[in-house]
């Protein structure tokens, strides 16, 4: 059992619709992530919450918006997407800062922009 | 700066035979090193991580590795291939605190019966 929570674990959207993805984690971490992963590639790096703030964004377009509610909730905006950013999408959680970095993922939300 | 190279896309090998999916690293502080799995249609998940100390891990479902500094090596194995254990495979490296770990480019394994 996963202890990181995604929601929804498929999404269909066109590219004009908005939707959100959803990560929850209860293991008291105050880091979390959002990784976009391409098939048969690693999983890329988008977004870092630190302490509720955002920390890094890796250069990630507008149309990808990252919101983060609480220490235990990140959510992905979706808007005006392109098939290109099909993908399965990966909410991951962590101790920051003098811990050794383990990454706790979800099982991930897979999009299809038609 | 942080690196991982992984050797070998995909790796083939029989039921019962050892497994050996190689990882170099290169990192200028001293590293953390971690192998992920990842089976289809899931998420990463944790198999073993080098942090301090005892140079030879054990992790999960009997997969072990060794972190060799002098090699700049963190090679995962496990004795006896099973079935379940085709998947995907990350090595990765992470300086601490989880901001910026770097993935390998993955090892697919499969298994033969």
């Amino acid at each position: 059992d996963t202890e990181v929570t995604q929601t929804p674990k498929h999404l269909v959207m066109g590219m004009t619709n908005k939707k959100s993805l959803k990560c929850e984690q209860h293991m008291g971490h105050r880091a979390m992530y959002w990784y976009k992963q391409k098939a048969k590639k690693p999983p890329e790096l988008m977004f870092v919450y630190s302490y509720e703030k955002l920390s890094i964004n890796e250069s990630v377009p507008s149309r990808f918006s990252p919101e983060c509610p609480n220490s235990s909730l990140l959510n992905l905006h979706l808007h005006a997407l392109q098939p290109e950013d099909s993908a399965l999408y990966l909410c991951a959680s962590s101790q920051p800062g003098g811990d050794t970095g383990e990454l706790f993922f979800g099982e991930g939300s897979r999009l299809t922009v038609l | 700066a942080q690196s991982v190279t992984q050797l070998g896309s995909h790796v083939s090998v029989s039921e019962g035979a050892l497994v050996l999916l190689r990882c170099n690293y290169s990192s200028s502080v001293p590293p953390y090193l971690f192998w992920y799995v990842q089976y289809p249609n899931q998420g990463l998940q944790l198999l073993l991580k080098y942090t301090t100390g005892a140079t030879l891990v054990k992790g999960i479902n009997g997969f072990e590795a060794e972190f060799k500094k002098s090699e700049t090596s963190f090679h995962l194995t496990k004795p006896s291939a099973h079935m379940s254990d085709a998947a995907e495979y990350f090595c990765a490296v992470s300086g601490g605190g989880g901001f910026k770990t770097i993935f390998g480019a993955g090892t697919r394994l499969f298994v033969k019966a």
